[in-house]
């Protein structure tokens, strides 16, 4: 199964809003919404953010919203911090198998 | 609350095999509707899937790493292990153990805890 297609990189004013997009197959994440998002600062290790496409686990700040469309899922934050700024990652899981997306580099100005 | 803590060797020659084990604390591993997972990542690079185990002892493997890895749990002293074997410069990374939680809904899982990460170098 091929990694899934990120952006390698994003940036935003702090108080804007950003989407990073997430973009497999029909065979993956058009079929199922089985799509997670991790942010991981430097050094750190990766922090679940959204699951089932849209679901934030409990402690998540409500800025974070996944969605989808077709074969593309999207992570998007709102009302950007300087805390935002992190690595954040995609992933789809199977019954048999799990893949990541190449992550994308998320830069506050 | 449940915590995992990965230990190993952090410096592997090369052919040889690289062993860890990662330490749930705070909870049963073979409890509820969890599985077990390991995760690996180059510096500078993104997370790369390695496995995962079933409190049943079934696994799944990264279909690119399945000839060289074996993973497996030890209930009596909560804990699960990695074993990947021919490991070249290219295993180089730091290795996350991870809970994988199932959703409910058919297939879907997800990360929800993470040990610290624990660096690997391959090198002679």
């Amino acid at each position: 199964q091929s990694a899934l297609t990120q952006p390698a990189s994003v940036s935003g004013s702090p108080g804007q809003s950003i989407t990073i997009s997430c973009t497999g197959t029909s065979s993956d994440v058009g079929g199922y919404n089985y799509v997670s998002w991790y942010q991981q600062h430097p050094g750190k290790a990766p922090k679940l953010m959204i699951c089932d496409v849209s679901n934030r686990p409990s402690g998540v700040s409500n800025r974070f919203s996944g969605s989808k469309s077709g074969n593309t899922a999207s992570l998007t934050i709102s009302g950007l911090q300087a805390e935002d700024e992190a690595d954040y990652y995609c992933s789809y899981t199977s019954s048999s198998t799990v893949v990541f997306g190449g992550g994308t580099k998320l830069t506050v100005l | 609350q449940v915590q995992l803590q990965e230990s190993g060797p952090g410096l592997v020659r090369p052919s040889q095999t690289l062993s860890l084990t990662c330490t749930v604390s705070g909870g049963s591993i073979s409890s509820g509707n969890f599985y077990w997972s390991w995760i690996r990542q180059p510096a500078g690079k993104g997370l790369e899937w390695i496995g995962r185990i079933y409190p049943s002892g079934r696994t799944n493997y990264n279909p690119s790493l399945k000839s060289r890895v074996t993973i497996s749990v030890d209930m009596s002293k909560n804990q699960f292990s990695l074993k990947l074997s021919s490991v070249t410069a290219a295993d180089t990374a730091v290795y996350y153990c991870a809970r994988v939680t199932w959703l409910g809904n058919g297939a879907s899982t997800a990360f929800d805890i993470w040990g610290q990460g624990t660096m690997v170098t391959v090198s002679s």
